[in-house]
């Protein structure tokens, strides 16, 4: 079975620095694991999605996540931190039935 | 590419009324939909999968006479609250996938949320 565990329930970075939320996965199968990005009382939005090969994906709003199958994680990082990347962020595997299992998400603030 | 939306974006019913919600993939093909729901503060909780032109799979603890989801076409999936009490008041978030498969994208809609008065 698969499953996904976010370190850090509430992460606080000050604008222009580097961001890291983190995602461990437990998966029987090689896994496929994606990083969402929901704005309050939005839905959510794919930032990057890892299946196979490269393990530093690139994603949207220059966000970036490495696969490290010997630490079984998948944290996603940016540079520099803008007052817009605020929001909640959610990593997921998929499930060998096409499900996704998510992680119990990671409330990002920014301060000025 | 690759939109989904919802509709309403917002409803408040009265207890005992039926509300529906529809979902629709606009630029792509739907072979699968997915039927959440999130609690304030709380991650996604997947209530049940349908698959265009079958009957929907519904996760353990889901009421499935409660929550009728009807995929008739590649573009079009509806969740019916039926019967609504104040405790189904909640944010309820269709995604769409091209595939049922593992590894494929969900794209998700914007949101519903429901209130019952």
């Amino acid at each position: 079975a698969q499953s996904v565990t976010q370190l850090g329930s509430h992460v606080s970075v000050s604008e222009g620095a580097l961001v890291l939320l983190r995602c461990n996965y437990s998966s029987s199968v090689p896994p496929y694991l994606f990083w969402y990005v929901q704005y309050p009382n939005q839905g959510l939005q794919l930032l990057l999605k890892y299946t196979t090969g490269a393990t530093l994906v690139k994603g949207i709003n220059g966000f970036e996540a490495e696969f490290k199958k010997s630490e079984t994680s998948f944290h996603l990082t940016k540079p520099s931190a803008h007052m817009s990347d605020a929001a909640e962020y959610f990593c997921a595997v998929s499930s060998n039935t096409g499900k996704l299992i998510f992680g119990q998400g990671t409330t990002l603030q920014v301060k000025p | 590419g690759a939109v989904v939306s919802q509709h309403p974006s917002r409803v408040i019913c009265k207890s005992g009324t039926s509300v529906k919600i529809e979902c629709r993939s606009l630029d792509f093909q739907a072979t699968t939909m997915f039927w959440y729901r999130q609690f304030p503060k709380q991650s996604l909780m997947l209530m049940a999968t349908s698959n265009e032109g079958s009957k929907a799979t519904y996760e353990q603890g889901v009421e499935k006479d409660k929550f009728l989801i009807n995929h008739a076409s590649l573009t079009l999936s509806t969740l019916t609250v039926t019967s609504a009490h104040p405790e189904d008041s909640s944010f309820y978030i269709c995604s769409a996938s091209s595939r049922q498969g593992v590894g494929d994208t969900q794209y998700f809609g914007p949101g519903t949320r429901l209130t019952v008065l």
